[in-house]
């Protein structure tokens, strides 16, 4: 079946733009997660979505960053007023219910702040 | 919370030598850890994971280790090939609950020809 989706797979926006950046996880996968990849660096924690329950929202850097997950299905993430240091790429992952289950990553969204 | 530190971040070896990977967690009660391997323009992919209720487990050249009370897991490959270059990233986990995650800092292993 298909993999998990992101779009778009390239932004660049303008400095103090908003951005939204959209994941389709597989279906039928419960849990899903945002993390932001620096170039070079490791998976940077943002949000955790888990069936019905309040998302995770404790590795979101400030309070420019925000997401959420319609229908227990896709999901959006939206950073407003983007800086230059936002620029990185943006890794959505979903998996079925719980921690251990394997996370299938997506191919990432490249966010370039000008 | 959890927190995973990562050793080395970079690691060289040549073509057919051993390479090993360290991983320290906090939470004692982690009990689930899997490794991730990200090659170069690609997304993670996992490529082995072991529970608590062992001390290693291993997959053709790959194996992983698990000491409980040094709270530390290690990845060991063997025979090293040119495609085993990338960057591996471990994490830790709770087996019950919906708890998330925790991904190690990533190592970026090279494999020399």
């Amino acid at each position: 079946g298909a993999g998990v989706s992101q779009s778009p797979s390239n932004k660049v926006t303008e400095k103090g733009k908003d951005v939204e950046l959209r994941c389709d996880p597989i279906s039928g996968h419960t849990a899903l997660y945002w993390y932001r990849q620096s170039l070079g660096q490791g998976l940077e924690f943002l949000i955790y979505f888990q069936g019905n329950s309040a998302p995770d929202k404790s590795g979101l850097p400030s309070d420019r960053f925000s997401a959420e997950r319609t229908g227990g299905s896709v999901s959006t993430l939206t950073i407003q007023r983007t800086q230059q240091e936002d620029s990185a790429v943006y890794l959505c992952a979903s998996s079925l219910t719980g921690a251990t289950r394997e996370q299938y990553f997506g191919p990432g969204t490249r966010l370039t702040v000008t | 919370g959890e927190n995973v530190e990562q050793h080395p971040s970079t690691l060289s070896v040549q073509e057919g030598d051993s390479a090993v990977i360290k991983c320290t967690y906090s939470d004692s009660a982690s009990n689930y850890f899997p490794w991730y391997k990200q090659e170069l323009g690609k997304r993670p992919q996992l490529i082995i994971d072991i529970r608590s209720n062992v001390g290693e487990k291993k997959d053709q050249r790959i194996a992983v280790t698990l000491n409980k009370t040094a709270k530390h897991f290690s990845l060991h490959i063997t025979e090293t090939q040119p495609e085993d270059s990338a960057v591996y990233f471990c994490a830790a986990a709770r087996i019950q609950g919906a708890q998330k995650l925790v991904f190690g800092q990533g190592t970026r292993l090279t494999i020399n020809p």
